[in-house]
């Protein structure tokens, strides 16, 4: 079935380092892919999204690479703050009108200072 | 400008009581409205979503159900809770036309004793 995971499950870098999230995804048919972070007991914060027809789009600190050969997606975050300490959720969807998301099990990502 | 509300915060509910979580959208119309779950230390499993008011889809078979009595207005609802209902449950929308990220409310955490 479909499915989205990621590679890892806690990610510690230190302030100011860059840092790597990785995302695998299955299910060929998604076309909208969507990177969140979590803090604790809140609601999820989008981060940055990319469709299909790209294979890197750039935000501020942030970007994010598809690869739909392998259907892996990643995030990178440039010189890593304190405050980027959350879970980071990457998402898959089909822009079917009811953008219905899949979403992976999630990093924790630890800025150590 | 957009925004959700979800309520309330936190709940603690005996087993066999019912349940009633609330979530409205302002500043759109039209949304496609969700209901997510989150287990400790997991990722979002999707558990409804509407496409219009009285239009609910549901992804798992469980002890919940879902209402949209008005355009902006979503709710999760249970005659009996189980202890296995526990969890931090998402509200979130989405445009229907153009655009697809998804925007979270704050979470509801509920625990069932």
């Amino acid at each position: 079935g479909e499915n989205v995971g990621l590679h890892l499950p806690t990610l510690s870098v230190q302030e100011g380092d860059n840092s790597i999230i990785n995302c695998a995804y299955s299910n060929s048919a998604s076309d909208y892919f969507i990177w969140y972070k979590q803090e604790s007991g809140k609601g999820p914060q989008f981060i940055i999204d990319i469709r299909s027809n790209m294979d890197k789009r750039q935000g501020q600190r942030v970007t994010v690479l598809l690869n739909k050969t392998v259907k892996h997606l990643s995030l990178q975050i440039a010189a890593t703050q304190p405050g980027d300490s959350a879970v980071h959720f990457c998402a898959e969807s089909q822009a079917s009108g009811t953008y219905k998301y899949i979403f992976g099990t999630g990093t924790r990502l630890k800025v150590l200072a | 400008s957009q925004t959700i509300h979800q309520w309330p915060a936190t709940l603690v509910q005996p087993v066999g009581s019912p349940l009633s979580l609330e979530c409205t959208v302002e500043g759109t119309s039209n949304p496609n409205l969700y209901w997510y779950r989150q287990a400790a230390g997991r990722g979002l499993q999707l558990l409804f979503y509407s496409i219009g008011i009285d239009q609910i889809s549901s992804e798992v078979p469980q002890n919940l159900s879902a209402s949209r009595p008005q355009d902006r207005q979503f709710i999760l609802s249970s005659k009996k809770l189980l202890l296995s209902d526990s969890g931090f449950y998402l509200c979130a929308w989405t445009k229907i036309q153009g655009g697809a990220e998804a925007f979270f409310g704050q979470g509801t955490r509920l625990t069932v004793v």
